[in-house]
């Protein structure tokens, strides 16, 4: 079965700070891995995905995410941290070998963000 | 604006009764899948439809039934409501069938009183 574990509940960082949101997942096969971003009182927005190639995937917003097989990571970054970022994200894989796995998309548990002033 | 539309946007109602929520996807997309979010479970997926058939199902109780028409619009019918089915209910739409970049709405946030 596939899963994901975003470790932190909550993430508090300064206003231009770089920002770190965590992601692991387990897949028997290749993952597909997306992160999205929930605003209050609003649906979750596409931030990027990785499916292949360049370990490093720039999305919306400045933010980016690195893919790391060994460790079965993808950690959301952005280098400088603003207010608006405050917001709830997700991360997501789904199991990129056909017919391995399950069909849908497994969503981690959120990970809420503060952006300090 | 995610190009997908979800009514109401909010609805109150008694336990026992009979609910549907309505998902219009983005323009061109075929796929349109259904989630709960609530505070204890998280976001968990009910339901998939790609063009007109279903095509997957998750934690999605009996109680529960959607239907994906032809012009591509979506329902998702809740009967027997429990104070525990209080939650936001997402749609969400994507060009193919299996799943790949999913573009939400902005939910239907139910209260069972």
């Amino acid at each position: 079965a596939q899963s994901v574990a975003q470790p932190e509940d909550q993430v508090n960082v300064a206003e231009g700070n770089p920002l770190t949101v965590k992601c692991t997942y387990s897949v028997s096969g290749n993952p597909y891995l997306f992160w999205y971003v929930q605003y209050p009182n609003r649906g979750l927005q596409f931030l990027l995905k990785y499916i292949t190639g360049d370990n490093l995937v720039k999305g919306s917003y400045g933010f980016e995410a690195e893919f790391n097989k060994s460790q079965t990571s993808f950690h959301l970054k952005k280098p400088s941290a603003l207010v608006s970022d405050s917001a709830l994200y997700f991360c997501a894989v789904r199991d990129f070998s056909s017919g391995a796995g399950s069909y849908q998309l497994t969503f981690g548990k959120g990970t809420k963000l503060s952006v300090i002033p | 604006d995610s190009g997908v539309t979800q009514t109401p946007k909010h609805l109150i109602t008694a336990t026992g009764q009979r609910v549907t929520l309505r998902c219009s996807p983005r323009s061109g997309d075929l796929s349109v899948y259904w989630y709960q979010q609530s505070l204890d479970q998280g976001l968990q997926f009910l339901i998939q439809y790609y063009n007109g058939e279903e095509r997957a199902k998750g934690n999605i109780l009996e109680r529960f039934s959607a239907q994906q028409f032809p012009d591509l619009h979506s329902e998702l019918n809740l009967s027997s409501l429990e104070l525990g089915d209080s939650a936001l209910y997402f749609c969400a739409s994507s060009v193919f069938e299996l799943p790949d970049t999913q573009y939400f709405g902005p939910g239907t946030r139910l209260t069972v009183l």
